[in-house]
């Protein structure tokens, strides 16, 4: 089976600090993609990033970045600087080949004032 | 606005009623996305066009949900003779191809 596992039901961190989330998956698909999404309280899910597989460097937007571990199917974001804003479920989400594009079960960040 | 839209946002219903949502992806995407979510918990698939052909339907999915896209465009979601745990937020999202999926700003469900 094609899945993807958050392992962080909940995070805390104080503002500014750098907070990292997990997120592992299984495929044996070898060309893919996967995102990270964050949908705020009771509003729109979002897209923060997204990483393709056959790339090696890992994707950066502002103040999140991943760390893609291919070989051991690891794909962690890494906010740093946190902010207010930040606060949000964090959802990984996968594309292997047809798959229907599951989603982890989420972590929710908290970020402290 | 050029996002994914849907219509309505929010639906109050009677248990046993039938209700329609309809969603308007992105124009150039060919995939469009139904996902439900409940408080707390990520959103669950339940069907995804390409174009305007159903290429997937969760199998959690009840016979009282139907879905089409029929020109490959805007798409409908239909639950008849609702029930109380039908009530959940209702997603649509499209993409081009297998990149990202935007979002819409989801029809919230009450079954009464």
């Amino acid at each position: 089976a094609q899945t993807v596992t958050q392992s962080q039901p909940e995070m805390s961190v104080q503002e500014a600090e750098t907070v990292t989330l997990s997120c592992t998956y299984d495929t044996s698909e070898s060309n893919y993609y996967l995102f990270w999404y964050k949908q705020p309280p009771s509003r729109q899910m979002i897209l923060v990033i997204r990483q393709e597989a056959y790339k090696q460097q890992n994707a950066t937007e502002n103040r999140f970045s991943v760390n893609f571990q291919k070989a051991a199917k690891s794909f962690s974001l890494k906010i740093s600087d946190s902010q207010l804003g930040d606060t949000a479920m964090y959802f990984c989400r996968n594309n292997f080949g047809n798959e229907k594009l599951t989603f982890g079960t989420g972590t929710r960040l908290t970020i402290i004032p | 606005d050029t996002g994914v839209s849907q219509d309505p946002r929010h639906k109050i219903t009677k248990r046993g009623q039938n209700v329609t949502f309809r969603c308007d992806p992105i124009s150039e995407h060919n995939r469009l996305y139904w996902y439900r979510q409940t408080l707390g918990q990520g959103p669950e698939f339940l069907t995804y066009f390409q174009n305007e052909a159903q290429l997937e339907k969760s199998r959690l999915l009840s016979d009282r949900f139907s879905a089409e896209r029929p020109k490959g465009s805007f798409s409908t979601l239909e639950i008849q003779r609702t029930e109380q745990g039908d009530s959940a937020m209702y997603l649509c999202a499209s993409s081009f191809h297998d990149t990202e999926a935007f979002f819409g700003q989801g029809t919230r469900l009450t079954v009464v």
